[in-house]
């Protein structure tokens, strides 16, 4: 199985700033890569597709990048409504397998 | 629109069964696979499997092979998930979700919360 390794599990910052998550996969999943946002109770959506493809009616401030093992979610200018718990999941091979997540929260 | 409806939530017995629905509204069924999310309380996302809404052949991940079925109603734009003998492990919050032709779950149901306890 392929494992996604997210860091940090925590990160605290003030809204207005420019943050990067990180996922890396165990072994090459070229740009098999999507991003996922939660909030407190409710559904995951999708922000970022194939590593770096944008989501029709996501902000512009979300973008991504990376192929091979490393991966990075990029958040330009941190909103309010953004402080929620992102995911990555790679659909390179089976089993499906997500990332343990990352906790984006008010410093 | 595209819309997941999932079932209300769950209190059950450990040793007893639930099934929970999801049903699917504003796009063609069997155009699309159903796949099944378990996210135990305070956790991350655990896939648990697939379901081929067309010819309906279900596809597990290891951990839930066994007391876990997939299953359809197509008839009614449904995808069913039924836990068998249920354990206190299997407390959590189950969503289907909708996967895009291109590999990534575009649309989720709003989640079912099992919860298992004697």
């Amino acid at each position: 199985d392929i494992m996604l390794t997210q860091s940090p599990a925590t990160l605290s910052v003030t809204p207005g700033e420019s943050i990067s998550l990180s996922c890396r996969a165990s072994q090459s999943i070229s740009t098999n890569l999507h991003w996922y946002q939660q909030k407190p109770n409710e559904s995951p959506r999708v922000l970022i597709k194939y590593a770096s493809q944008t989501i029709s009616g996501i902000p512009s401030r979300f973008s991504g990048s990376g192929s091979g093992t490393d991966f990075t979610l990029n958040i330009n200018r941190v909103e309010p409504e953004d402080f929620s718990v992102y995911y990555c999941q790679q659909s390179n091979s089976w089993p499906r397998t997500f990332g343990s997540g990352t906790k984006l929260e008010i410093k | 629109q595209i819309q997941l409806v999932q079932s209300g939530p769950e209190l059950k017995k450990p040793g007893e069964s639930v099934k929970i629905s999801c049903k699917a509204s504003g796009y063609t069924f069997t155009d699309y696979a159903m796949h099944w999310v378990k996210q135990a309380p305070g956790k991350g996302l655990k896939w648990m499997g697939w379901i081929n809404t067309y010819t309906g052949k279900p596809t597990y991940a290891d951990d839930f092979k066994g007391r876990f079925v997939f299953s359809l109603e197509a008839s009614a734009s449904t995808a069913n998930l039924q836990i068998s003998n249920l354990k206190n492990e299997d407390t959590a919050t189950y969503f289907c979700a909708r996967r895009q032709l291109q590999n990534y779950f575009d649309y989720w149901g709003q989640g079912v919360m099992v919860t298992v306890s004697s």
